[in-house]
């Protein structure tokens, strides 16, 4: 079974940029998170999505940051402007709808702003 | 005070040492509770699983769960420097499946040979 597929691994970009981030999850996972993850910290949930409807997004900075997943397969994060604060690693991950198996996370997109 | 509280380490031991690693929780109504562990520069991994309060085994690791004094802990017996890593406790009000998940902030486990 392939795992959860994230584009690009590392981003640097100057603070006021945009950025996007891509993931494709596990094939029939119906389920997709972004989650954002600050050095030192636990991953914190931005968005969540069930197949192509956004199922929670309550801490997601929705001034500056928006996402889609357009089919309910792959997703995109996009951050405009980037601000300093938002160097951090970027996680997806998915599950299926059903069934205590737990999230599947992709590697990450580690962003830095300067 | 933050929903789930874990120490950041680091936590040096030998090899073989067994290892115990806590996390609290203020939110009661939290009934799965996993651990993930985590390598650097890759995304966390799900060790282990359990519902409600009890001990649940695999392998080398055991998980612990103690809901009345909102406790969770994960044991790792005969480490292995491949254990290094950092260890992320995670809990969730319902079924994990669809859910989100709240996070502690990790320890970070080194195993010296």
């Amino acid at each position: 079974e392939a795992g959860v597929a994230q584009s690009p691994r590392y981003k640097i970009i100057e603070k006021r940029q945009s950025v996007a981030f891509w993931c494709n999850p596990i094939s029939g996972h119906a389920t997709l998170y972004w989650y954002q993850q600050i050095l030192g910290q636990g991953p914190k949930l931005l968005i969540q999505f069930q197949n192509n409807g956004v199922v929670d997004d309550s801490q997601l900075p929705k001034d500056r940051f928006s996402a889609e997943r357009l089919k309910g397969v792959d997703s995109t994060l996009k951050i405009q402007p980037a601000k300093l604060e938002d160097s951090a690693v970027y996680l997806c991950a998915s599950s299926l709808l059903t069934g205590n198996y737990g999230y599947t996370f992709g590697s990450g997109t580690r962003l830095t702003v300067v | 005070q933050k929903e789930v509280e874990q120490d950041p380490g680091p936590l040096s031991v030998p090899e073989g040492a067994i290892v115990s690693l806590n996390c609290t929780y203020s939110n009661s109504a939290f009934q799965y509770f996993m651990w993930y562990r985590q390598y650097s520069r890759k995304g966390p991994e799900l060790l282990m699983y359990t519902y409600s309060s009890g001990n649940k085994e695999d392998g080398r690791f055991t998980a612990q769960v103690d809901k009345s004094s909102k406790y969770i802990s994960l044991f790792i017996r005969d480490s292995q420097p491949s254990d290094s890593a950092t260890y992320l406790c995670a809990m969730s009000a319902y079924d994990n499946a669809g859910n989100m998940l709240t996070f502690g902030g990790g320890t970070r486990l080194m195993v010296k040979p």
